[in-house]
């Protein structure tokens, strides 16, 4: 089973425009994590939010985390063609003990 | 420092055979995911490792199996392959019992013919 749920599945976008992914999870969370896939390859950790923060930032990357509506949106501005790729939410369960991922939302930016 | 490693990179398989993924951490982590990818899907859970005990498991069946050695590394294994076994099979470590940042090794690409 898939807890989290990427929204939109795919997107296109423009070099230099901004890119909002959204994610919807389940239940009950310690921490959220964003991941990069590129190609069918291994996943490179973007970005963790703790369930008592509501953002952070890390270079071009913004998140957001709603627990009262168990979302989270992940924001990159100033897209480069370098950022397509396959982006995951993933959320902790059991005690972090379990990671479950969600579909992934597809992000094509085009140069 | 070396990332995570895994092997083999690709591996074809036939129906009912057996297959054995090995993962090497990031030195000094204790902990150990494995991760089933289908084409097309986000990756599912499979088994955690950590300090050598299973403290996770996924819904897979038995077929699957697991174990983490002395030296962190781990080793999955696959009885009687199915068609739908066919999948990337991810291992990610981590510094501790999880919940935390994990990182992925590149993947073994296994397809059952």
């Amino acid at each position: 089973s898939q807890q989290g749920e990427e929204d939109p599945q795919a997107l296109s976008i423009q070099e230099g425009e901004n890119a909002t992914m959204n994610c919807s999870y389940k239940t009950s969370i310690n921490n959220l994590q964003w991941y990069r896939q590129n190609s069918g390859r291994g996943l490179v950790h973007l970005i963790l939010i703790r369930s008592n923060e509501r953002e952070k930032h890390s270079g071009r990357l913004r998140v957001t985390l709603d627990t009262s509506k168990k979302s989270s949106s992940l924001l990159i501005t100033a897209s480069r063609a370098a950022d397509t790729a396959s982006y995951f939410c993933a959320t902790d369960e059991g005690g972090g003990f379990k990671t479950i991922f969600g579909a992934g939302t597809r992000l094509f930016v085009k140069a | 420092d070396a990332g995570v490693t895994q092997s083999p990179t690709h591996l074809i398989k036939t129906r009912g055979q057996h297959v054995t993924l090995r993962c090497s951490p990031i030195s000094g982590h204790k902990s150990v995911s494995w991760y089933q990818q289908v084409l097309g899907q986000g990756p599912q859970f499979i088994f955690q490792y950590y300090e050598k005990e299973e403290r996770g498991r996924g819904n897979f069946p038995d077929r699957f199996s697991a174990r983490q050695f002395p030296n962190y590394s781990s080793e999955l294994n696959v009885n009687a392959l199915l068609l739908g076994d066919s999948a990337l099979y991810l291992c990610a470590s981590s510094s501790d019992r999880g919940g935390e940042t994990q990182y992925f090794g590149p993947g073994t690409r296994l397809l059952v013919l």
